[in-house]
């Protein structure tokens, strides 16, 4: 089953910050992290492994809550080249290939 | 310089004839995958193979075929089968041992036009 985000699109100011949300209706292992460019490949961020614990890229952090079965990204400070479609993935059971959400389209704007 | 490569960038094809998308890795990794994106919604996954000569059916394998012969290269071959080909492919690749910390790296894509 497909990871479920919210919210779909967020449009922001530049400076703004901005939270993106991943949740799935099965148990979450970990939580994978894209973002891609119009057109182009999507690129890894980081991986959430354990509940609570927080990873960083630039000014973009994430959580991951094991017993929600949910991980959230966080955009501080929001910067133009912030701009692209987020999206999280869930590895299967046993299973290496990811299961990932329809994407969140940020816009940051001047 | 290692990575993934696919090609060529845009194709553009007749309805009905079958054509294959390439998926080049030099990153000697185990796992290959390939998706599909159209707008509004996500990545769906087609095929993927953990290792050369064996591959599995993703969520929407059907009017699709792919192959495994070298570890470098997994083709995926769009079928007049398919009744909606035109799309933008993913390769991605990942190392096949399960360590927690590894995940898919994604070429560029190859974007297809059926006319």
């Amino acid at each position: 089953q497909q990871p479920v985000q919210s919210p779909q699109a967020v449009i922001l100011r530049e400076g703004e910050d901005a939270v993106i949300n991943c949740s799935s209706s099965k148990a979450l292992y970990s939580v994978h992290w894209y973002r891609q460019k119009h057109g182009e490949a999507p690129v890894f961020l980081m991986i959430l492994l354990k509940g609570g614990e927080q990873k960083g890229h630039e000014k973009i952090s994430a959580s991951f809550n094991e017993k929600k079965q949910q991980s959230s990204l966080y955009l501080t400070a929001s910067q133009l080249s912030y701009s692209g479609t987020y999206f999280c993935g869930q590895p299967g059971a046993g299973s290496y290939q990811l299961t990932f959400g329809k994407g969140t389209k940020l816009s940051v704007i001047p | 310089d290692g990575g993934i490569t696919q090609s060529p960038k845009y194709l553009f094809r007749k309805e009905g004839q079958n054509v294959t998308l390439s998926c080049e890795q030099n990153l000697n990794h185990d796992a290959m995958y390939w998706y599909r994106q159209d707008p509004g919604q996500g990545l769906r996954l087609i095929y993927y193979s953990q290792i050369v000569n064996d591959f599995q059916k993703g969520d929407i394998a059907e009017g699709y075929s792919v192959s495994r012969e070298k570890k470098e290269s997994f083709p995926l071959t769009v079928t007049s089968a398919q009744k909606n080909p035109t799309a933008f492919y993913l390769c991605a690749s990942r190392p096949h041992k399960a360590e927690s910390t590894d995940t898919q790296y994604f070429g560029p894509g190859t974007r297809l036009t059926v006319l």
